[in-house]
């Protein structure tokens, strides 16, 4: 089945500053990648995907690159505010469904 | 927010016992899914349905069942719990194909088993 790697587990920025997480998949077929976030005590949210014919995607603060050769694909939030303070999950879309990575716990510091 | 609504949110039993979650949605949605989140392990699929008495197995599907009497209502079954099973379930709801589509969660079942 697809394997999806996520790093860093845990990041910690200043608010203001920028975040960077990264994730690679191992099934070169996958061509839907979403970006799922979880605050405290609730169920996960979407909010960004990409699909494979594109290689960027911005909504606001929020942005997303996919490099489909390397495998790899990344989440980049600019410009951080508290109520980014969150975990974060990418996916991969497989033949039975998504695959996540383990999330990364994104700590806003004021 | 999708119309997606767990039951029970919380339940405490012991080892051996039998315990059914319950997912009903209002959105008439075809697929539905039952997912297990546990630290360091992220979100991991148990089982789907893509329709009405049509279900299937995902990555941790040992020592759970599942079933689809009606389009609204998706059941998770565990017949005899374990401690491995604390967990907290997370049920999601697609319209969309298998080639993607964006998920909606429900606010989750926390599950303990003593």
């Amino acid at each position: 089945g697809e394997n999806v790697e996520q790093h860093p587990s845990t990041l910690s920025v200043q608010e203001g500053d920028s975040a960077v997480i990264k994730c690679t998949y191992s099934d070169s077929a996958s061509n839907y990648f979403p970006w799922y976030k979880q605050e405290l005590g609730k169920g996960p949210q979407l909010i960004i995907d990409i699909r494979s014919n594109v290689g960027e995607k911005k909504d606001q603060r929020i942005a997303v690159t996919l490099n489909k050769t390397a495998k790899h694909f990344s989440l980049h939030i600019t410009e951080t505010q508290p109520e980014d303070s969150a975990v974060y999950f990418c996916a991969v879309q497989g033949a039975d469904g998504l695959t996540f990575g383990k999330g990364t716990h994104l700590i806003i510091q004021p | 927010d999708a119309g997606i609504t767990q039951s029970p949110r919380h339940k405490v039993t012991e080892t051996g016992t039998p315990v059914t979650l319950r997912c009903h949605q209002t959105e008439n949605h075809r697929y539905m899914y039952w997912y297990r989140q546990d630290p360091g392990h992220g979100l991991r699929l148990i089982h789907y349905s893509y329709g009405v008495k049509d279900t299937d197995k995902g990555e941790v599907s040992d020592g759970y069942s599942v079933s689809r009497s009606k389009t609204e209502d998706f059941l998770l079954t565990l017949e005899s719990a374990t401690s491995s099973q604390t967990s907290v379930y997370f049920c999601a709801i697609s319209s969309g194909s298998r080639s993607g589509g964006e998920l909606f969660f429900g606010e989750g079942s926390r599950l303990t088993v003593l």
